[in-house]
């Protein structure tokens, strides 16, 4: 069974420019999460999907981060613009609850 | 709030030693409750989990959990510990509902001596 798969693996940009983070989910699971994972913290929840429906996006800056999940399948998180801060791993999950969560290998997002 | 915490930012053991990493939830309800090993560059693996009967559970690679209601833990345990173990450590619990999301601890990073 394959498992999320999430590109680009890295990514470096200058503050202020934008970019797009891709996220493919495991065949069948209804519920996509996006965490976000700074250096030496846990992951901390961005935005949660129920098929194309959001379930829970209370901690995500919505001044500039947005995310879609058109169709329930396939998801993109967007920031824009992005600030030095903003430089973490990105962590798509997915799952078919009450299971457990699978993740993908993640987005490292450096901003210069 | 459900809140997750690790006290042990890191942890080093020499290979063939035993482990515990510990972890405290506060949570109102039963918890579901998981254990996820990272290592550089990898995504999360979970090693294993906790929803409800016998309060040790068996995970992958030879570890276990004992999930304690009196002391609200679930510590991680190997007997063992093999170098491949070297990895950062995170205990999460999963919020019961419609929001299924987990909630992390900051994680343990283990370090392991040969």
């Amino acid at each position: 069974e394959a498992g999320v798969a999430q590109s680009p693996r890295y990514k470096i940009i200058e503050k202020r420019q934008s970019v797009a983070f891709w996220c493919n989910p495991i065949s069948g699971h209804a519920t996509l999460y996006w965490y976000q994972q700074i250096l030496g913290q846990g992951p901390k929840l961005l935005i949660q999907f129920q098929n194309n429906g959001v379930v829970d996006d209370s901690q995500l800056p919505k001044d500039r981060f947005s995310a879609e999940r058109l169709k329930g399948v396939d998801s993109t998180l967007k920031i824009q613009p992005a600030k030095l801060e903003d430089s973490a791993v990105y962590l798509c999950a997915s799952s078919m609850p009450p299971g457990e969560l699978f993740f993908g290998e993640g987005s490292r997002l450096t901003v210069l | 709030a459900q809140s997750v915490t690790q006290p042990d930012i890191h942890i080093t053991v020499s290979e063939g030693a035993s482990l515990e990493l510990r972890c405290n939830y506060s949570y109102g309800a039963t918890p579901y409750l998981f254990w996820y090993v990272q290592s550089p560059g990898q995504g999360l693996q979970l090693l294993l989990k906790y929803f409800s009967g016998d309060t040790l559970v068996q995970g992958i690679k030879g570890f276990e959990a004992e999930f304690k209601r009196s002391q609200s833990s679930f510590n991680l345990r190997k007997p063992s510990v093999h170098w491949s173990d070297a990895a950062e450590y995170f205990c999460a619990v999963r919020h019961t509902g419609t929001a299924s999301k987990l909630t992390f601890g900051t994680g343990t990073r283990l370090q392991v001596t040969l």
